[in-house]
């Protein structure tokens, strides 16, 4: 019954650093979401997962961003070489749809990271 | 970047008032939804309308879609103080491939005041 959970609440890093948010999505939940979101502005999608696969990654911004889901589950997205742009609430979202149709997306309650 | 945009950018009214937030997209989509986050939170989930429909409620809540004119308003009737937080409306693409993701527009801040 628990919700999505994202760890750490809170990362503060500095520029140049490697970061790994992790994301627990609701059991059973095939779809998973990862959005950035800025203060102020709506979340960025930035990839999106059906099982395993990413089933569209266009909104990474470059490729020092990776996203991993190896067991259809648990979610990480990596970032490396921080950079201060990078700062924002990454957060992440978990669905049951199937391909087609995008159902009710359930959020966590993100990742807030500061780049220094 | 984002497909929706909502109208206005923020919105202060009484407890009591009604409130009505407008949404417009670019592409031809599945479903529209609308989303809440309260500050420092993440999104819940608030109603769902498919692009066969034209109006759906729930609760105090109403949400009308026009797919010739893509746009969406979702109405708050009553509005509370505890109605105050961010809005998002949001789209999936029925085409391309952007397929299954959710992209969302910049929000509505709505403004409850007791």
């Amino acid at each position: 019954g628990a919700g999505v959970s994202q760890t750490p609440s809170n990362k503060v890093t500095e520029k140049g650093k490697y970061v790994e948010l992790r994301c627990d999505p609701i059991s059973g939940h095939t779809a998973l979401y990862w959005y950035r979101q800025s203060l102020g502005q709506g979340p960025e999608f930035l990839i999106y997962f059906q099982g395993t696969g990413a089933a569209d990654d266009s909104g990474l911004p470059n490729d020092r961003f990776f996203a991993v889901r190896p067991e259809g589950s648990v979610s990480t997205l990596k970032i490396q070489r921080t950079e201060r742009g990078d700062s924002a609430v990454y957060l992440c979202a978990s669905s049951l749809q199937s391909s087609g149709n995008t159902g009710e997306l359930f959020f966590g309650e993100g990742s807030r990271l500061t780049v220094l | 970047s984002q497909q929706g945009e909502e109208d206005p950018q923020a919105l202060s009214i009484q407890e009591g008032e009604n409130a009505t937030m407008n949404c417009s997209y670019k592409t031809s989509i599945n479903n529209l939804q609308w989303y809440r986050q309260n500050s420092g939170r993440g999104l819940v989930h608030l109603i769902l309308i498919r692009s066969n429909e034209r109006e759906k409620h729930s609760g105090r809540l109403r949400v009308t879609l026009d797919t010739s004119k893509k746009s969406s308003s979702l109405l708050i009737t009553a509005s509370r103080a505890a109605d105050t937080a961010s809005y998002f409306c949001a789209t999936d693409a029925r085409y391309g491939g952007s397929q299954g993701n959710l992209i969302f527009g910049k929000g509505t801040k709505l403004s409850v005041k007791p």
